[in-house]
């Protein structure tokens, strides 16, 4: 069982906007920065979104993060195709000193 | 641009070492703000992080793994290495080798560290 939790999947159509939840607590996303990965299948993890809600160099503009409270939203609009892969939230746990993640949240385009 | 690349033996027994090595090209290893970290995925499940090594040498280990877990460097070769001892075949996964960099704002205020950059992966299994 993770220490962040994520809904198993989401889907939604092209050009629907779409969420991806991540709860944690106080040791983890209540004092620390979230980061989000994405994982096309068969591949590594690719950095979506560091420090919450900033976008490294290449991530388009349609793809947000945003946190309040204990938990952390990962949204993605303007759904397109190349969007359908896994998606894994990410804090530093002050208690256990370790990374810890999400269980992941595979995003299906229909 | 930094690169990373993971090797080492793709099959091993149980009770055996695990021994892995990542490769960074294009960069060194003792840059500032930056910090080396493994991570491993098993087939279908999720990522967990197994520890971090920085450029002075210190580390952090998950809890769950410390007690068999070695992360060291090797600043001659750029490079930095994963040992886990007494493998099970819960240790069958992919590694993953990965920068951990710290950002900042515009102002120079810390705002937190990411994995930035990951290598392939490299496929363990653990089988007798």
């Amino acid at each position: 069982q993770s220490v962040l939790t994520q809904p198993p999947s989401a889907s939604g159509t092209p050009g629907q906007r779409i969420t991806i939840s991540c709860s944690g607590g106080s040791s983890t996303i209540g004092s620390n920065s979230v980061n989000w990965y994405q994982q096309v299948p068969g591949t590594a993890p690719k950095l979506l979104i560091f420090s919450t809600n900033q976008r490294p160099s290449g991530v388009p503009d349609r793809v947000s993060g945003s946190k309040s409270g204990t938990s952390a939203s990962l949204a993605i609009s303007g759904l397109q195709s190349e969007d359908e892969a896994d998606y894994y939230c990410a804090a530093w746990d002050d208690n256990l000193n370790t990374w810890v993640f999400g269980g992941g949240t595979k995003l299906t385009v229909l | 641009q930094v690169q990373l690349q993971e090797s080492g033996p793709g099959l091993l027994k149980p009770s055996q070492t695990l021994s892995l090595t990542c490769a960074v090209s294009g960069g060194s290893i003792t840059s500032a703000n930056s910090y080396w970290t493994w991570v491993r995925q098993p087939a279908g499940k999720g990522l967990e992080w197994i520890g971090r090594i920085y450029p002075t040498g210190s580390t952090n280990y998950n809890p769950s793994l410390k007690s068999r877990v070695t992360i060291s460097l090797d600043t001659s070769k750029n490079l930095f290495s994963l040992s886990l001892t007494s493998v099970t075949a819960a240790d069958t996964a992919v590694y993953y080798c990965a920068r951990d960099h710290d950002f900042y704002d515009s102002r120079g205020s810390w705002t937190g560290d990411a994995f930035d950059i990951w290598g392939p992966g490299t496929m363990v299994s653990v089988s007798s």
